[in-house]
């Protein structure tokens, strides 16, 4: 079946640190893959997303790399902020006509000042 | 536009109650799906609207749940004999029409409904 697996959290990071979050994916055929963030109170929102193999998505300084050989997509961003701290969810769509997302636990960020 | 709307943010009920759940998506996006989000769990795919049609449903739904999409605008999401099983947040989400592949048809997210059941 189809699944996604991201490293369990919470992460806690100091304002300025280094952000990686891992995921790796299981799927039948060539997903679609996705980052989505979740702050408190709001709904889920698109962070990024990668649609082939080697394709990069990034937005507001997060990147992921679509890598087919590892099965993975894991997010990074090079200097977090406090309001970065939300629930990061990796997510796949197989490549049919509708997008039914099969998402990861979900991992806490905590950053602080 | 406002984005996608929920009604209601938190509803606390009995087991054995009947509750509903309305979801408003953007005014023009065809697609409009339900997910239920368990704590500390990621979101899982309930089903799929393509205007009024219902074109699939997760196992997930058993036959308490009931979803509708009347005329192709709003939907409700019923269940029927609450359990506190049940007890989770509601997502409901639309999208344009679009192959995923083109990145057309991006979801955009509700604030979600949360279900207590007691």
């Amino acid at each position: 079946g189809n699944s996604v697996t991201q490293m369990e959290g919470p992460v806690t990071l100091s304002e300025e640190a280094f952000l990686t979050i891992n995921c790796t994916y299981t799927a039948t055929g060539y997903p679609s893959l996705f980052w989505y963030v979740q702050y408190p109170g709001e709904g889920l929102q698109l962070l990024l997303k990668a649609t082939k193999a080697d394709d990069k998505g990034s937005n507001k300084g997060f990147e992921a790399t679509y890598r087919k050989e590892t099965t993975s997509f894991h997010l990074e961003k090079g200097s977090v902020q406090v309001s970065d701290s939300a629930v990061y969810f990796c997510a796949l769509a197989l490549n049919t006509g509708f997008q039914k997302l099969v998402f990861g636990t979900g991992t806490r960020l905590l950053v602080s000042p | 536009d406002t984005g996608v709307s929920q009604d209601p943010r938190h509803k606390i009920t009995k087991r054995g109650q009947n509750v509903t759940f309305r979801c408003d998506p953007i005014s023009e996006h065809n697609r409009l799906y339900w997910y239920r989000q368990t704590l500390g769990q990621g979101p899982e795919f309930l089903t799929y609207f393509q205007n009024e049609a219902q074109l699939e449903k997760s196992r997930l739904l058993s036959d308490r749940f009931s979803a509708e999409r009347p005329k192709g605008s709003f939907s409700t999401l019923e269940i029927q004999r609450t359990e506190q099983g049940d007890s989770a947040m509601y997502l409901c989400a639309s999208s344009p029409v679009g192959r995923v592949v083109s990145g057309a048809n991006v979801l955009t997210f509700g604030a979600g409904s949360r279900l207590t059941v007691l």
